[in-house]
């Protein structure tokens, strides 16, 4: 079945230290986004990219970084730049970037710092 | 700036007892409004698209429609399985930022036996 992966499920992270979150899809999606939600918010963007090689910042991209080397992956890097990292993130596709297609999401990563 | 605001911010009924979510939005050049519904600890799962003021769309219990400044998430004789956070989200704009989705902070349902 066609989706979107996101891996782990649960991750700790101790103060100063960089981690990634992974997101995988086979749906054959051009766009991919990473967003954060805390609760009492909504989905904030961190990032999107349209294409392989290319992405741009969202809303919220200090402290945070990423890669579209394939197609199929969209991995994002919390560094230690990034002050207040717990969250839950996740990450989203969509067919094309130029047509009015709704996101896939994945089932979400939950960061805590300890 | 896009915006996005849903009401209430929770909502309790009880079993059978229909309702309606809101969700009122200022953007520029609405091109879709999204529905989705998310359960604790899991990422959103798509509902529905609207793209015109007027158009109707439903999903068993679930019926979405929208005005040019509002959308609201209609909810016939809910059960406790419809409990969940429904969010609300738009996609506006032309060019190359027409990629974003602009969501609200939710609307947490809860549904008693």
């Amino acid at each position: 079945d066609g989706g979107i992966t996101q891996s782990p499920k649960y991750l700790f992270r101790k103060e100063g230290q960089n981690v990634t979150l992974s997101c995988e899809q086979n749906l054959n999606h051009d766009a991919m986004y990473w967003y954060r939600q805390d609760p009492g918010q909504g989905l904030r963007l961190i990032y999107y990219s349209q294409i392989v090689n290319d992405f741009q910042k969202g809303d919220i991209a200090e402290g945070y970084s990423v890669s579209r080397e394939k197609k199929e992956s969209f991995p994002l890097t919390v560094t230690s730049a990034q002050k207040n990292p717990t969250a839950f993130y996740l990450c989203a596709s969509s067919l094309r970037r130029d047509r009015v297609y709704g996101y896939t999401f994945g089932s979400g990563t939950r960061l805590t710092v300890v | 700036e896009d915006q996005v605001t849903q009401s209430p911010e929770a909502l309790r009924l009880q079993e059978g007892e229909s309702s309606s979510l809101n969700c009122s939005y200022t953007v520029s050049g609405l091109r879709g409004l999204f529905w989705y519904r998310q359960d604790p600890g899991k990422g959103p799962e798509f509902l529905f698209t609207l793209y015109s003021a007027g158009e109707e769309k439903e999903k068993e219990r679930l019926k979405a429609t929208l005005t040019k400044k509002e959308s609201f998430l209609h909810i016939t004789a809910p059960k406790p399985e419809d409990s969940a956070t429904y969010l609300c989200a738009v996609q506006a704009g032309s060019g190359g930022s027409n990629y974003k989705l602009t969501f609200g902070k939710g609307t947490l349902l809860t549904v008693n036996p």
